[in-house]
């Protein structure tokens, strides 16, 4: 049974701090891996879509790095907002027909 | 570009009964994906539809089933509803297969079954 897994669970960040969360899986059979922020009270939103060892991504203050070979991708987050709470969850895919979610990292920035 | 609709937002069932959600894709994605997601667990794979054929199955009984129709809309079933159906049930769509393509989530059908 294929699992990802996200580590912190949850996190606690003063606003203007900058954090980073993990997201590992299996690092066989990659095909690509998947960030999302999920808002409460709204749907999930693609962050990022990673197919390449090596890989780094960045959306304004996120970014995003993906190591195939041991199995793991960072997400940070530089200068952290309140709008920036929400819960993280990555996904990994073996193809092109499913993915397999993390259980997510809940991010709380206090002000 | 209109997202991704789904219906209806919210119902509540008895136990034994069946119940119909719809999703309406972004125009133009072929492939509709359909999660559940229960309190505390993250989310939990259906199905995925692209060009009107299953592509893929998560652990579900058979009580649940899909379809999507050549205009890529879709739909889910589930049959003799138990107490342990309620959940938020996401539908997504995509350009192509979801191992790929960035996913849009609808927002949600909100399922409470008594």
């Amino acid at each position: 049974i294929l699992n990802v897994e996200q580590s912190p669970q949850s996190l606690h960040v003063q606003e203007g701090d900058s954090t980073n969360f993990t997201c590992s899986f299996p690092s066989s059979n990659f095909y690509a891996l998947h960030w999302y922020r999920w808002e409460t009270a709204k749907s999930p939103e693609a962050l990022f879509v990673m197919t390449l060892n090596g890989d780094e991504k960045k959306k304004g203050r996120i970014s995003a790095t993906l190591n195939t070979k041991e199995g793991y991708s960072y997400l940070y987050i530089k200068g952290s907002q309140p709008e920036d709470s929400a819960t993280y969850l990555c996904a990994f895919s073996e193809g092109n027909y499913q993915l397999i979610w993390g259980a997510g990292t809940k991010l709380i920035i206090k002000p | 570009k209109a997202g991704v609709t789904q219906t209806p937002r919210y119902l509540i069932k008895t136990r034994g009964q069946q119940v119909t959600l719809s999703c309406s894709p972004i125009s133009g994605h072929r492939s509709v994906s359909w999660y559940q997601q229960t309190p505390g667990q993250g989310l939990q794979f259906l199905f995925e539809y692209f060009s009107e054929t299953q592509r893929n199955k998560g652990n579900f009984p058979g009580r649940f089933s899909g379809r999507q129709f050549s205009n890529s809309r879709s739909e889910m079933n589930v049959s003799t509803l138990e107490l342990g159906d309620s959940a938020l049930y996401l539908c997504a769509s995509s350009l192509g297969g979801s191992g790929f393509y960035e996913q849009y989530f609808g927002p949600g059908t909100r399922l409470t079954v008594t």
